[in-house]
């Protein structure tokens, strides 16, 4: 099946600037996670989504970041007035987290964002 | 809190040589463990997991990882590298317990680099 997917798969913008990045998770996965890839800082969690419950929001790195997940599906992570540490890859994973299932995350390729 | 340590930023082998990337962790609960692999450009794939029961899993591309809780590691092997492993791999744990949240903390990842 369909695994997930993220749009668009690069993104360049100018400081300043407000960015829509885009992700669609496996068909019928419950939760849905959203990451950021940088050098020199490995993988840090940014945001989860379980259900219709309200989102762990603990790593967002600051206001400007923000999330919405609209009918328990496609989730859009929105920067405002980008800054140059922003650039980095934003990866999504989805999870099937149910009690007893195991829950690996299923990862989609990732938008490179570029803040010039 | 939970927390990773990948021995080695980067790890050079010869084409048919053992692969052994190192991870150690640290968890105040059972521990679920996984090993993903990031191939350039890529999202990340999940190679194996270990959750409960044998503590030596066996993944995909003739890798295998041993649970060693008296050690609290999850080494990662091969016995004979292929150029096409020429990859970064991540480790990462989650809680075990059957809360229903299991964001995944990362390693900082090894990259493997493969000679012929």
């Amino acid at each position: 099946g369909a695994g997930v997917s993220q749009s668009p798969s690069n993104k360049v913008t100018e400081k300043g600037k407000d960015v829509e990045l885009r992700c669609d998770p496996i068909s019928g996965h419950t939760a849905l996670y959203w990451y950021r890839q940088s050098l020199g800082q490995g993988l840090e969690f940014l945001i989860y989504f379980q259900g219709n419950s309200a989102p762990d929001k603990s790593g967002l790195p600051s206001d400007r970041f923000s999330a919405e997940r609209t009918g328990g599906s496609v989730s859009t992570l929105t920067i405002q007035r980008t800054q140059q540490e922003d650039s980095a890859v934003y990866l999504c994973a989805s999870s099937l987290n149910v009690v007893g299932i195991r829950r690996e995350q299923y990862f989609g390729p990732g938008t490179r964002l570029t803040v010039t | 809190a939970q927390s990773v340590t990948q021995l080695g930023s980067h790890v050079s082998v010869s084409e048919g040589a053992l692969v052994l990337l190192r991870c150690n962790y640290s968890s105040s609960v059972p521990p679920y463990l996984f090993w993903y692999v990031q191939y350039p450009n890529q999202g990340l794939q999940l190679l194996l997991k270990y959750t409960t029961g044998a503590t030596l899993v066996k993944g995909i591309n003739g890798f295998e990882a041993e649970f060693k809780k008296s050690e609290t590691s999850f080494h990662l092997t091969k016995p004979s590298a292929h150029m096409s492993d020429a990859a970064e791999y991540f480790c990462a744990v989650t809680s075990g317990e059957d809360s229903g949240y299991s964001t995944l903390t990362f390693g900082k990842g090894t990259m493997l680099l493969v000679s012929p």
